[in-house]
């Protein structure tokens, strides 16, 4: 089974507009984090927002927040206030565990396109 | 702050010869990760390194691939022979574990082509 999963492969977006980008996890360890990562066209992975699993509020941090509902495991990146920047392959990962390996397990990413 | 380093950005080969890639972590970062990232996929772990010892190396291909990480601060991965299914971006990342967070930061890749 797949352990994140990422259904929508791309969305289109007005500038200045709110868009959500969606991801489910599936995991039995009681501990694990999740992660968003943003992937423009020069390639390198940038970290965005950070969510623990134990946390007992959503995840903001500036235009990006998580809406965290962990009874459906899902894990939805909302972006608020569109910018042209924000075009780029967005992936969602989790880290399952709190030691040894620290692997990320990433989803297939999908497709975000801001419009002006 | 300077970034995670990587280099080369881009590597075109033949199938069946050899290539290396390195990676130079953000200083004072214990942790270091090599992804492959094969088109339309999310990055793989290939292998991570604590300091200078392998924590998790379990999808590795070792017929082919080896990685080593000596002075525990830069490290490189090899691929000897290559094979066509080899082409991917290759992304170092490395990370400071003080914290349940322990975010990953990654270099930009390196592009590989096998023909």
């Amino acid at each position: 089974a797949q352990k994140i999963t990422q259904t929508q492969p791309g969305m289109f977006v007005q500038e200045k507009e709110a868009v959500t980008l969606d991801c489910t996890y599936d995991t039995s360890d009681p501990s694990y984090g999740l992660f968003w990562y943003k992937q423009p066209s020069s390639g390198e992975m940038i970290f965005l927002i950070y969510q623990g699993s134990y946390d007992q509020q959503n995840a903001t941090e500036g235009r990006y927040s998580l809406n965290f509902q962990k009874a459906r495991k899902s894990a939805n990146l909302v972006i608020s206030a569109s910018q042209l920047g924000d075009s780029a392959m967005y992936f969602c990962a989790m880290r399952e565990g709190d030691g040894g390996s620290e692997k990320l397990v990433f989803g297939k990413g999908m497709k975000l396109t801001v419009n002006p | 702050e300077a970034g995670v380093a990587q280099s080369p950005r881009y590597k075109i080969i033949e199938k069946r010869q050899s290539v290396a890639f390195w990676c130079n972590p953000i200083s004072g970062h214990a942790t270091l990760y090599w992804y492959q990232q094969i088109l339309g996929q999310g990055p793989k772990l290939l292998i991570q390194f604590q300091n200078n010892g392998v924590v998790d190396d379990s999808q590795l291909p070792k017929d082919r691939f080896s990685a080593e990480r000596l002075k525990g601060v830069d490290s490189t991965l090899k691929i000897q022979p290559a094979k066509l299914e080899d082409s991917a971006v290759y992304l170092c990342a490395s990370s400071l574990r003080i914290s349940a967070k322990n975010i990953q930061y990654f270099g930009a890749g390196t592009r590989l082509s096998v023909l």
